[in-house]
């Protein structure tokens, strides 16, 4: 069974960074084709597309944010950490963590980020 | 690269068949068979219910089906049911490591 599970802070404060953790089981980031990914949907809004990367450490960025984030993967520890920096109120949303093979599928549970001061 | 385009809102009544557009560019869905499609009740996470523009993972009904046609992708719900009520998602490949979503369709079921 492939489980995926998000962590990190749930309130950041405006111009601050951003790291979350997914930590993950059944499946392992040394297999060839597969990936995370991280996706977040604000309140009420469709989801957006933030980054991924793959068992060979290839990577995509959101074009529109790509200056601001970073993602890394510890293999042995079965973990991606995405960072994102210099936090506005409009990058409060739900952060999810998903497997990457034919396509983002299954998802984590979701952490809630608000960012306020 | 702009999200793709989908209809706010389509609506059927309990049987009938429902079709949701998602529309891209020449860059992501006319290029690519890479479009997939989420459900998602409210509340809950996305659930994937179709891959590769028509390719079901298991468990998924058979009442779920996908097509695409230049920039267009589309996604029909036969025989509509109370539980298709949801927010329903595209997304594609768009080259290079990148993917893009849809603005996203609710779906009510009168």
């Amino acid at each position: 069974q492939i489980t995926l599970r998000e962590s990190g802070p749930t309130l950041v404060k405006p111009t601050q960074t951003l790291t979350l953790t997914c930590s993950f089981s059944g499946f392992s980031l040394s297999t060839s084709g597969v990936g995370v990914g991280w996706i977040r949907q604000p309140p009420g809004k469709a989801p957006e597309w933030l980054g991924v990367i793959y068992w060979n450490d290839d990577e995509g960025y959101s074009p529109s944010l790509k200056s601001r984030l970073t993602i890394i993967k510890d293999t042995s520890k079965n973990q991606v950490v995405l960072t994102m920096t210099n936090l506005d109120p409009v990058d409060s949303a739900t952060y999810y963590c998903a497997q990457k093979r034919r396509t983002f599928d299954p998802w984590g549970q979701g952490i809630v980020v608000t960012v306020s001061s | 690269q702009s999200a793709l385009t989908q209809p706010r809102s389509v609506s059927g009544s309990p049987g009938q068949s429902v079709t949701i557009s998602c529309t891209g560019t020449s860059n992501d869905v006319g290029t690519f068979n890479y479009v997939s499609w989420y459900q998602q009740h409210p509340g809950k996470v996305p659930k994937l219910i179709l891959y590769d523009v028509y390719k079901r993972p298991s468990g998924v009904p058979d009442r779920f089906s996908g097509s695409k046609s230049g920039n267009t992708a589309s996604l029909t719900i036969s025989g509509l049911q109370a539980e298709d009520e949801a927010d329903y998602f595209c997304c594609s490949f768009a080259g290079r490591y990148t993917y893009v979503f849809g603005t996203g369709t609710g779906v009510t079921v009168l």
